[in-house]
């Protein structure tokens, strides 16, 4: 099976804070992604990487950067946390770098709360 | 542009009743299209998807999908839910240029009454 880790189930940071949410996949995925999920507001996507060292954004990625030094890591990086993004963090992953059919594995999520 | 929209925030059925989410995209060509399941503190977890050929899909737990091009739906159904099944669903689409990305619906919160 496959296995999306993310290292942390929730935080609580201060704002002003640097923050890093790591994740990481023991498939040898190409794609990888991080979404934002808010109450009636879905899934949004943050950033997305199709290999290492390479990302784009999504539709939300103010305030945030990303990090992929290797394959099976990708990093979320909050550079001064604010109180509106207080919120749960998905990781995702998928096997081929183009392809509309492919299946997204998710972590578990990570509860930020910044105070 | 491509949007999901999930019509029903919050649905409530008794265990054993049938259910229905209700699933509407907008997309030009033909879509590939995904349900997902979020149990409480968990990521989420694929329940079925549709690529291409027969519109009725099957998926894991009991749960099946129609792709109705016509209505621009893909509505999720299972004919007895069980007090398990409460949690969120959420209806995605795939996005144009075969990224590999996935445009989210709003959710569906499902709570199963005994």
């Amino acid at each position: 099976d496959v296995k999306v880790t993310q290292s942390s189930r929730y935080l609580v940071k201060r704002t002003g804070e640097k923050v890093f949410l790591e994740c990481v996949q023991d498939m040898d995925h190409e794609n990888m992604f991080w979404y934002r999920q808010d109450p009636g507001l879905g899934l949004r996507l943050i950033y997305f990487s199709y290999d290492v060292k390479m990302k784009e954004k999504g539709d939300i990625p103010e305030g945030y950067s990303v990090s992929r030094e290797k394959k099976e890591r990708f990093s979320l990086i909050l550079e001064s946390a604010s109180t509106n993004q207080t919120s749960m963090y998905l990781c995702a992953s998928t096997p081929d770098r183009v392809g509309g059919r492919n299946i997204q594995y998710f972590g578990a999520g990570t509860r930020l709360s910044v105070l | 542009a491509q949007s999901v929209t999930q019509p029903d925030i919050h649905i409530t059925v008794s265990e054993g009743a049938s259910l229905e989410l209700r699933c509407n995209y907008s997309y030009g060509a033909t879509p590939y299209l995904f349900w997902y399941v979020q149990s409480p503190g968990q990521g989420l977890q694929l329940l079925l998807k549709y690529f291409s050929g027969d519109t009725l899909v099957q998926g894991i737990k009991g749960f099946e999908a129609e792709f109705k091009r016509s209505q621009s739906s893909f509505n999720l159904r299972k004919p007895s839910v069980h007090w398990s099944d409460a949690a969120e669903y959420f209806c995605a689409v795939g996005r144009s240029g075969n990224t590999g990305k996935l445009i989210f619906g709003q959710g569906t919160t499902l709570q199963v009454k005994p």
